[in-house]
């Protein structure tokens, strides 16, 4: 069964530095997504950025990156430039590819952010 | 508004009760999903359907019941409420096949607090 592990239970960063939240995973599939949700204080789910694993270019939106290593079974977040509203749990999240199969996304436990002015 | 839509966003119900927790998409999204999220666990699959009359276990479906008799609608009911289905109820639905907007990601409810006491 696929397994998601966040080793990080909580994070600080000051405002305006780059912090990196760890994702590794484990899975016999090969091709897969892997996602970063982000859930503020609100409750809200947030997707932030999403990986095909089929894709060998790291994915980034504005001031989020992954560092994606398919050999190494691990998807590392990347938040440049933080700000206050970055605070939040943020999870690591694996979907086998859904074609043909229900493709259940699978969470890690999450990573709390916390943000420093 | 198109999205998903959970109610009651806050319930407070007794040991034994029987409570039914809503949920409604306007996306016509084919997957649809319950989880919850409790601290130290992550979010965690409870069940989930691919269709309409369509409905499968995830991983910790013990105590609860879904049906699915329209495709828009997906209630998660506790036949006899314990104290420890406390928990933060979300969820969520997916497309099928093309990957949509959140490209194989989920789009999710705001949640749903639920304390038995």
């Amino acid at each position: 069964a696929q397994t998601v592990t966040q080793s990080q239970p909580e994070m600080s960063v000051q405002e305006a530095e780059t912090v990196t939240l760890s994702c590794t995973y484990d899975t016999s599939e090969s091709d897969y997504y892997l996602f970063w949700y982000k859930q503020p204080p609100s409750r809200q789910m947030i997707l932030v950025i999403r990986q095909e694993a089929y894709k060998q270019q790291n994915a980034t939106e504005n001031r989020f990156s992954v560092n994606f290593q398919k050999a190494a079974k691990s998807f590392s977040l990347k938040i440049s430039d933080s700000q206050l509203g970055d605070a939040a749990m943020y999870f690591c999240a694996y979907r086998r590819n859904p074609r043909g199969s229900q493709g259940n996304l699978i969470f890690g436990k999450g990573t709390k952010l916390s943000v420093k002015p | 508004d198109a999205g998903i839509t959970q109610s009651p966003r806050y319930k407070i119900t007794e040991t034994g009760r029987q409570v039914t927790l809503m949920c409604h998409q306007t996306w016509s999204h084919s997957y649809m999903f319950w989880y919850r999220q409790d601290l130290g666990h992550g979010l965690r699959l409870i069940y989930y359907s691919a269709a309409a009359d369509i409905t499968d276990k995830g991983e910790v479906p013990d105590g609860y019941v879904v049906s699915r008799s329209k495709t828009e609608n997906f209630p998660l009911t506790l036949e006899s409420a314990t104290r420890s289905q406390t928990s933060v109820y979300f969820c969520a639905s997916s497309e099928f096949g093309t990957g949509g907007v959140h490209g194989y990601g989920y789009t999710f409810g705001s949640g749903t607090r639920l304390t038995v006491v």
